[in-house]
C-alpha cells in the first residue's frame, strides 16, 4: 500500500519570503499522480498544484512550484513571496494511475500547518 | 460557492441519536467520496461512489451508512456513534473517468459525539 509522509507538523515563514514544505511517499508503482492541497480555516480543501509522475518537468502554478524527485520519492512544495492568505494546513496526496485502482482514491499525508508572519 | 456543499456545518449528537450528513455537488461530476479528518491524522477515505454505485468501503463500521441516490447527492447516515467518531467529515467529488481529475471538496461537517 502507498503511504505519504509529511515530516513537518508546522512551518513558519515571513511574509514575502520563500518556504518549502516536504513530502515523501512510498510506492512500488511507476505511474502515478501527486497533489498538494491547501486547507484554510474555512476547512475547504483547495487544489494547489499537481504533478504527473511521467513528466520530468516540475509543475508550477504562479507562486507555487514543486521539486519532484522521482528516484528519491520526494515531492516538496515551494511557496515564493508568501502572503498572509497562504496560511493554512497543506496536504500532500498520492494517487495511482493504475487502471486497476477504481475511482479516484487519494492517499493523504498528515499535513503541515503553515503560519505566515507579517 | 465551492461547487460542493455540505450540511450541516456543525453537528452535536448523543451516542443514541440518528442523524444524517448531506453533500451536494453542482459540478457535473460522477464520483463522490466521504473522508474523515481527525486531529493529527491523515485524511481517511471512507466510501467512494462512482455512477451512484459504491465501489469502495474502507472497513468502515456499520454505524456509518452511506447513500447515493443520484450523482449529485451523497448522504452519510449516522447511528449509535462513539465519541471517537468525532471528527471533520469531508465530502468530495470528481470526474471519475479522468485519472488526473482532481477532487473538489466541500467545507466539511464538524461532528461532535457526546
Amino acid at each position: 500500500a502507498q503511504t505519504v509522509t509529511q515530516s513537518q507538523p508546522e512551518m513558519s515563514v515571513q511574509e514575502a519570503e520563500t518556504v518549502t514544505l516536504s513530502c515523501t511517499y512510498d510506492t512500488s508503482e511507476s505511474d502515478y499522480y501527486l497533489f498538494w492541497y491547501k486547507q484554510p480555516p474555512s476547512r475547504q480543501m483547495i487544489l494547489v498544484i499537481r504533478q504527473e509522475a511521467y513528466k520530468q518537468q516540475n509543475a508550477t502554478e504562479n507562486r507555487f512550484s514543486v521539486n519532484f524527485q522521482k528516484a528519491a520519492k520526494s515531492f516538496s512544495l515551494k511557496i515564493s513571496d508568501s502572503q498572509l492568505g497562504d496560511a493554512a494546513m497543506y496536504f500532500c496526496a498520492y494517487r495511482s494511475a493504475s487502471l486497476r485502482e477504481y475511482g479516484n482514491k487519494l492517499v493523504f499525508g498528515a499535513g503541515t500547518i503553515l503560519r505566515v508572519k507579517s | 460557492e465551492t461547487g460542493v456543499t455540505q450540511t450541516p456545518r456543525h453537528l452535536v449528537m448523543g451516542m443514541t441519536n440518528k442523524k444524517s450528513l448531506k453533500c451536494e455537488q453542482h459540478l457535473g461530476h460522477n464520483a463522490m467520496y466521504w473522508y474523515k479528518q481527525s486531529a493529527k491524522k491523515p485524511l481517511e477515505l471512507m466510501f467512494v461512489y462512482s455512477l451512484e454505485e459504491r465501489v469502495e468501503n474502507n472497513s468502515v463500521p456499520s454505524r456509518f451508512s452511506p447513500e447515493c441516490p443520484n450523482s449529485s447527492h451523497l448522504f452519510l447516515h449516522l447511528h449509535t456513534l462513539q465519541p471517537e467518531d468525532s471528527a471533520l467529515y469531508l465530502c468530495a467529488s470528481s470526474q471519475d473517468s479522468g485519472q488526473n481529475s482532481p477532487l473538489h471538496f466541500g467545507n466539511g461537517t464538524r461532528l461532535t459525539v457526546t
